[in-house]
């Protein structure tokens, strides 16, 4: 099964407007982290925002905010007033906890294309 | 300068020869990790390193090896290249879970590589 599945291969929304990206995880694993990375077009990866398992409050920085559904396994990213800057794929990945039995490896979902329109 | 540096940037390469990806790290973390992007399929992990005497291979490590030099140097090797390992590789550390706020991956700026 996969571990991160992020259903929307391109998504477009208009500037200023705020959209969703979604994210579903499967863990059995009760500590594990959550991040988004955004990789602009000229391919780097971004660090944009991390949740917890154990957090209480959902995620946020700057114009980021991560919606964490622990018992939906979802942890969808929310951009808020979209800026052309903010075209890029965008990435949900997930790092079970020390006590796992994978390593601590990271798990990424196949990308989502945000694309901003003016 | 970038606190995780891949060398080379590109690379076009022929068929049945042998290259290496360099990547060394200032971050001071003892995790490296080997991650190939292929288009619609993400990030897959190559090969993955606790600490210099620590190697583990990942989902994807068939036709490829490494070597863990130092703590700051991780590099990945094709020994006889395929067209089908045409992809944009990605060199990253972390910190350990335990430790850190939020021990997310840092990484490099990408290694291109073409076989033809």
């Amino acid at each position: 099964a996969q571990k991160i599945t992020q259903t929307q291969p391109g998504m477009f929304v208009q500037e200023k407007e705020a959209v969703t990206l979604d994210c579903t995880y499967d863990t059995s694993d009760p500590s594990y982290g959550l991040f988004w990375y955004k990789q602009p077009s000229s391919g780097e990866m971004i660090f944009l925002i991390y949740q917890g398992s154990y957090d209480q409050q959902n995620a946020t920085e700057g114009r980021y905010s991560l919606n964490f559904q622990k018992a939906r396994k979802s942890a969808n990213l929310v951009i808020s007033a979209s800026q052309l800057g903010d075209s890029a794929m965008y990435f949900c990945a997930m790092r079970e906890g020390p006590y796992s039995n994978t390593g601590n490896q990271f798990y990424f979902g196949t990308g989502t294309s945000l694309t901003v329109i003016p | 300068d970038a606190d995780v540096t891949q060398t080379p940037r590109n690379r076009i390469t022929k068929t049945g020869k042998r290259i290496m990806l360099e990547c060394s790290q200032t971050k001071g973390h003892d995790r490296m990790y080997w991650y190939r992007q292929d288009p619609g399929l993400g990030l897959r992990l190559i090969y993955y390193s606790f600490d210099v005497k620590d190697i583990n291979k990942g989902e994807i490590s068939d036709g490829y090896s490494v070597s863990r030099q130092a703590q700051a140097k991780f590099s990945l090797s094709l020994e006889s290249a395929i067209p089908n390992q045409t992809a944009l590789y990605f060199c990253a550390t972390s910190a350990p879970f335990v430790l850190a706020g939020t021990g997310e991956l840092f990484f490099g700026e990408g290694s291109r590589l073409t076989v033809l």
